[in-house]
């Protein structure tokens, strides 16, 4: 399974489009890349996937580079009830598993 | 539709006593599985089950086991509960993506387990 290396914590103001990094430099041929959104006190929540370049839904866009080394989550004009944990997974098709979460990134949207 | 449901929903047990946790879905998914998360970290992977009738250890199985009832209900025991086993556990379960890729989980709200 691909490990997956996030910043920790990251701040930003309202209105402001962010963007969150995952590294995940062994990524297999036939491995996706998932985001998750956790609130505090809540299980995890599906947000986005994909598997090469661009992919887009009505919460966020997903960038991932030619390599699939890494990717990028971008959240357009976050409001404070972003305040989450954001979590990037890397696993195959279906019938894989063993999701390894990781600590994820702590994303705080200040006024 | 409900999703996940879970109970309880908070437990404290004495170290040593025994307990089970109670996970249900009605989305009539194949997969189901059992996490905990400590404070400040992220999800380990207890145990999962693909389908009904089958379970295969994840991450951090020992201290627990687990029953998939039914196509619905997988639950995870506490034989002997220990101090260390005091986390946050979720269940989830999954069903395929008709876009491909990763099966998309679906979490339950968590039960809150403290072991004095």
């Amino acid at each position: 399974l691909a490990k997956t290396t996030q910043p920790i914590s990251m701040d930003s103001y309202e209105g402001q489009e962010v963007n969150i990094t995952c590294s995940h430099n062994n990524i297999a041929t036939n491995d996706y890349i998932t985001w998750y959104q956790q609130f505090p006190s809540q299980g995890p929540r599906f947000i986005i996937q994909g598997y090469k370049t661009k992919v887009t839904n009505e919460v966020a866009s997903l960038f991932i580079p030619a390599d699939r080394k890494s990717s990028t989550l971008s959240l357009p004009r976050v409001s404070l009830s972003d305040t989450a944990v954001y979590y990037c997974l890397v696993g195959g098709l279906s019938g894989t598993y063993k999701y390894i979460f990781g600590t994820g990134t702590r994303l705080k949207v200040l006024a | 539709n409900a999703g996940v449901t879970q109970t309880p929903k908070f437990q404290v047990l004495k170290t040593g006593q025994s307990m089970t946790l109670q996970c249900a879905q009605d989305m009539n998914h194949n997969s189901m599985y059992w996490y905990r998360q400590d404070p400040g970290m992220g999800l380990r992977l207890i145990y999962y089950s693909a389908s009904e009738g089958t379970t295969d250890k994840g991450e951090v199985p020992n201290g627990y086991n687990v029953s998939r009832l039914n196509k619905r209900e997988f639950s995870l025991r506490l034989e002997s509960a220990a101090p260390s086993q005091t986390s946050v556990y979720f269940c989830a379960s999954s069903e395929v993506r008709t876009s491909g890729g990763q099966e998309t989980q679906y979490f339950g709200p968590g039960t809150r387990l403290l072991v004095l």
